[in-house]
């Protein structure tokens, strides 16, 4: 089953890029990575997905290698309000259902 | 606003006691998602159902059960409550039935506390 490790947190100043790095080494064939946000007593909010190569919306980048063992949320150049915990999604399959796993997350501090 | 709705935002129980959580998806969405979101556990997957039958099935402990119902709004009932069953308790909903590459819009989430 794929499982997720990522930094447990990181801290950034305003105005700079955050790569957060995650970790997936025995992801599947169909699985997909999938990225969200979570604010202090918010349900998580999806920010980005990808399967493989890069991809690009008005808010993150994904970085995803050719062997997709790992993957980078980049967000540019960011403000005190992406401070959130930010979790990787790698999907599991179980006997032909999804068990959606989250790990931890990376709690990203962002400074003035 | 994602357009998933919980009710209550704020449950205080007691031990013993049992609660109804309930969820309405987003419109046209068919499959929803319990999870439990505690300190020390992080966010765990309860189950899922999809169009009324159950989907998947996750770390859901037996005194909980889950249903959905044919306006596809759903429940989550926890009974013989314990002190480490206070948690935020959140759904989300999909448009389809499973499948990694399904994005989850989550709801604001149900706080329980048990005293």
């Amino acid at each position: 089953l794929a499982k997720t490790t990522q930094p447990i947190s990181m801290d950034s100043y305003e105005g700079q890029e955050v790569n957060i790095t995650c970790s997936h080494n025995n992801i599947a064939t169909n699985d997909y990575i999938t990225w969200y946000q979570q604010f202090p007593s918010q349900g998580p909010r999806f920010i980005i997905q990808g399967y493989k190569t890069k991809v690009t919306n008005e808010v993150a980048s994904l970085f995803i290698p050719a062997d997709r063992k790992s993957s980078t949320l980049s967000l540019p150049r960011v403000s005190l309000s992406d401070t959130a915990v930010y979790y990787c999604l790698v999907g599991e399959g179980s006997g032909g259902s999804y068990i959606p796993t989250f790990g931890r997350g990376t709690s990203l501090i962002v400074h003035p | 606003d994602s357009g998933v709705t919980q009710t209550p935002k704020h449950l205080i129980t007691a031990t013993g006691q049992r609660v109804t959580l309930r969820c309405s998806p987003r419109s046209g969405d068919l499959s929803v998602y319990w999870y439990q979101q505690s300190l020390d556990q992080g966010l765990q997957f309860l189950i899922q159902y999809y169009n009324g039958e159950e989907r998947a099935k996750g770390n859901i402990l037996e005194r909980f059960s889950a249903q959905q119902f044919p306006d596809l709004h759903s429940e989550l009932n926890l009974s013989s409550l314990e002190l480490g069953d206070s948690a935020l308790y959140f759904c989300a909903s999909s448009s389809e039935a499973s499948g990694p590459q399904e994005t989850q819009y989550f709801g604001p989430g149900t706080r329980l506390l048990v005293l």
